[in-house]
């Protein structure tokens, strides 16, 4: 199946660093990553969609210059959290739909990224 | 916009059946996926139901009804490692557009 990873697994920072997530498609291409947010015993929250070659679009209530996401390639899309924060500190999951099946919407998703901003 | 519903958590002992229960109000429907989680970890896919009836997968199953807005999550012979939550994902419009996940549903399974 489809396989997906991210790098790092998990990371500490310090406050007002910024911090950088990669997502990669390793056997597939992907025009189009999402970019998930998981605070303990809660539920996946979309921030945002990754468009190959194109701004990414935000949800509702996620700071685009805090959140910055590029998607240079058909495998690569990162995700930097600018100037974190303790309140930044959650599971960032991104997820990846392989390009070509427009009708089906299954999504493979990555191992996550642990951030702990203290 | 969707309104996905699903229990928070439920407990159930090893080698019963358990029915997690799913209810959406979507603008549109494409079908509904179910994920499993298990903590710390990325989710990964159970099932994915585009047509009304009960599709069988080894010990879990998965029924839609696109009538009444409503799938469950049938899971067998419970064992120690089914202990997870299982996400109910409702897609709204068919092609390029993100998963969004009900608030899923914390199973515990006990001896």
């Amino acid at each position: 199946g489809a396989v997906v990873s991210q790098h790092p697994s998990r990371v500490i920072c310090k406050s007002g660093t910024s911090v950088k997530i990669e997502c990669r498609s390793l056997d597939f291409q992907a025009t189009t990553m999402f970019w998930y947010r998981q605070f303990p015993k809660q539920s996946l929250m979309l921030m945002a969609t990754s468009n190959e070659g194109s701004k990414a679009t935000y949800e509702q209530g996620v700071e685009k210059d805090k959140f910055l996401i590029n998607h240079a390639s058909l495998t690569l899309s990162t995700l930097t959290v600018t100037s974190a924060h303790p309140e930044d500190s959650s599971f960032y999951i991104c997820s990846a739909r392989e390009a070509g099946l427009s009708s089906y919407n299954e999504q493979f998703f990555g191992p996550g990224t642990r951030l702990t901003v203290l | 916009g969707q309104n996905i519903d699903q229990p928070t958590e439920m407990t159930a002992t090893e080698g019963a059946i358990v029915q997690i229960n799913c209810t959406y109000q979507t603008s549109g429907f494409n079908g509904l996926f179910w994920y499993q989680q298990h903590a710390g970890e990325a989710p990964t896919f159970l099932s994915y139901n585009v047509l009304d009836g009960l599709e069988e997968k080894g010990r879990f199953s998965s029924f839609l009804s696109r009538s009444k807005g409503y799938s469950y999550l049938l899971l067998k012979e419970l064992q120690m490692k089914d202990s997870a939550s299982y996400l109910c994902a409702p897609v709204e419009v068919e092609g390029n557009t993100p998963l969004v996940f009900g608030k899923g549903t914390r199973l515990s399974v006990i001896a």
